[in-house]
């Protein structure tokens, strides 16, 4: 089952603008990590935030955590056409004893960014 | 940076067949890799956790007998969908996790498109 949601589903934009996504989980993580996928392709890795960080920068990327509120956010500043793609939030952890959750990823629903040039 | 190939990218088959897909982790080693299943428009939904040397643990509802996953080595899982049927059509995704330590991101593999007639 799904960890958390995303919001907005979809967001749709001009080049140039900023778009912000944001993510909510419901159990405590070690990590949080953000994800782009291209239609019909592969998901690349984008960001990692753990759980003791509160922001985190990646070029035009800017995430942050509020384990408080179980929520993270992602924003793509001057956003371009090339990042049109679905984005995904999946969170880490905790990697308690048992080892079937060490390393998995629970992932949210996504949100379809349209960057229109 | 860390590279997965998944292989092949696309399968048309018949209703019957049983179909491999391949997940290779190109220039590190990988004791834990995973798979995912993707319907169109949904997000990701992980099917099995592959580990080196052992069996593979499978999340709830999927079907052991259905997905034959081998992880005989360090670079190497594959996943096995036999006597798919139309039910078994999905975008279906492998990862690894680059080590060492549990704060790393996962790497994916671009996917399979199993089309089954």
């Amino acid at each position: 089952s799904q960890q958390g949601e995303e919001d907005p589903q979809a967001l749709s934009i001009q080049e140039g603008e900023n778009a912000t996504m944001n993510c909510s989980y419901k159990t405590s993580i070690n990590n949080l990590q953000w994800y782009r996928q291209n239609s019909g392709r592969g998901l690349v890795h984008l960001i990692l935030i753990r759980s003791n960080e509160r922001e985190k920068h990646s070029g035009r990327l800017r995430v942050t955590l509020d384990t408080s509120k179980k929520s993270s956010s992602l924003l793509i500043t001057a956003s371009r056409a090339a990042d049109t793609a679905s984005y995904f939030c999946a969170t880490g952890g905790p990697f308690n004893a048992g080892g079937t959750s060490y390393g998995k990823l629970t992932f949210g629903q996504g949100t379809i960014l349209t960057v229109h040039p | 940076g860390a590279v997965v190939s998944q292989h092949p990218s696309w399968v048309i088959c018949k209703s019957g067949t049983s179909v491999k897909i391949e997940c290779r982790s190109l220039d590190f080693q990988a004791t834990t890799m995973f798979w995912y299943r993707q319907f169109p428009k949904q997000s990701l939904m992980l099917m099995a956790t592959s580990n080196e040397g052992s069996k593979a643990t499978y999340e709830q509802g999927v079907e052991k007998d259905k997905f034959l996953i081998n992880h005989a080595s360090l670079t190497l899982s594959t996943l096995t969908v036999t006597s798919a049927h139309p039910e078994d059509s999905s975008f279906y995704i492998c990862s690894a996790r680059e080590p060492p330590g549990r704060n790393q991101p996962q790497h994916f593999g671009d996917g399979t498109r199993l089309s089954i007639l």
